[in-house]
């Protein structure tokens, strides 16, 4: 069974500052996505960035890109120019790919950041 | 994307009532799914609602406890039978269209007293 593992229950960081949130998975399968979301105090779960294993070039959009490491089976996301807005819950989520796909994702324990003014 | 909308968005409920969450999708979707969330901890699976079909639960969660219904492909409900304060928490509905996104609801907060 595939496990999602965010070894990180809380990071801080300064506005305008960088921050790397970690995230390692464990799967047999050579093919599936990878997921960041954004959980707000809202409770609305927004998608961040996204990552296809198949894919060498790591992910970017606009301030968050990710550090894919398929042998090591980590996946980071780097959050630069940090904003207040960036506070939030953050889940890294698993999905499996092909016949695998029913649609469920696996998600971390999550990761809390504080941004501090 | 997909808007989703959740039915309450809240309620305070006693011990040994049911409750029944609706989840509304503003367009077609393949599937649909029923997560659980304690406040600041990670989403758990509790079944997948398939069109036409029963729901597939996940291991630790039954059908007499968490019924559900999926009667069109917009559409979802999900029942919280018998309820005990330990089923406090807060309830999301997903939405998949088979593609990259899997879309949420803004979650229904449950207190059992």
């Amino acid at each position: 069974a595939q496990t999602v593992t965010q070894s990180q229950p809380e990071m801080s960081v300064q506005e305008a500052e960088t921050v790397t949130l970690s995230c390692t998975y464990d799967t047999s399968e050579s093919d599936y996505y990878l997921f960041w979301y954004k959980q707000p105090p809202s409770r609305q779960m927004i998608l961040v960035i996204r990552q296809e294993a198949y894919k060498q070039q790591n992910a970017t959009e606009n301030r968050f890109s990710v550090n894919f490491q398929k042998a090591a089976k980590s996946f980071s996301l780097k959050i630069s120019d940090s904003q207040l807005g960036d506070a939030a819950m953050y889940f890294c989520a698993y999905r499996g790919h092909g016949s695998s796909n029913t649609g469920k994702l696996i998600f971390g324990q999550g990761t809390t950041l504080q941004v501090k003014p | 994307s997909a808007v989703i909308s959740q039915k309450p968005s809240r309620d305070i409920c006693q011990r040994g009532t049911s409750l029944t969450i609706q989840c509304q999708v503003d367009s077609q979707v393949t599937m649909m799914f029923w997560y659980r969330q304690q406040p600041g901890q990670s989403l758990t699976l509790i079944a997948t609602a398939n069109q036409g079909s029963e729901a597939t639960y996940e291991s630790g969660f039954v059908i007499d406890k968490f019924p559900i219904s999926r009667p069109n492909l917009t559409f979802s409900t999900l029942t919280v039978s018998n309820m005990s304060p330990e089923d406090s928490s807060i309830y999301l509905c997903s939405a998949w269209r088979g593609t990259f996104e899997q879309y949420f609801g803004p979650g229904t907060r449950l207190t059992v007293t």
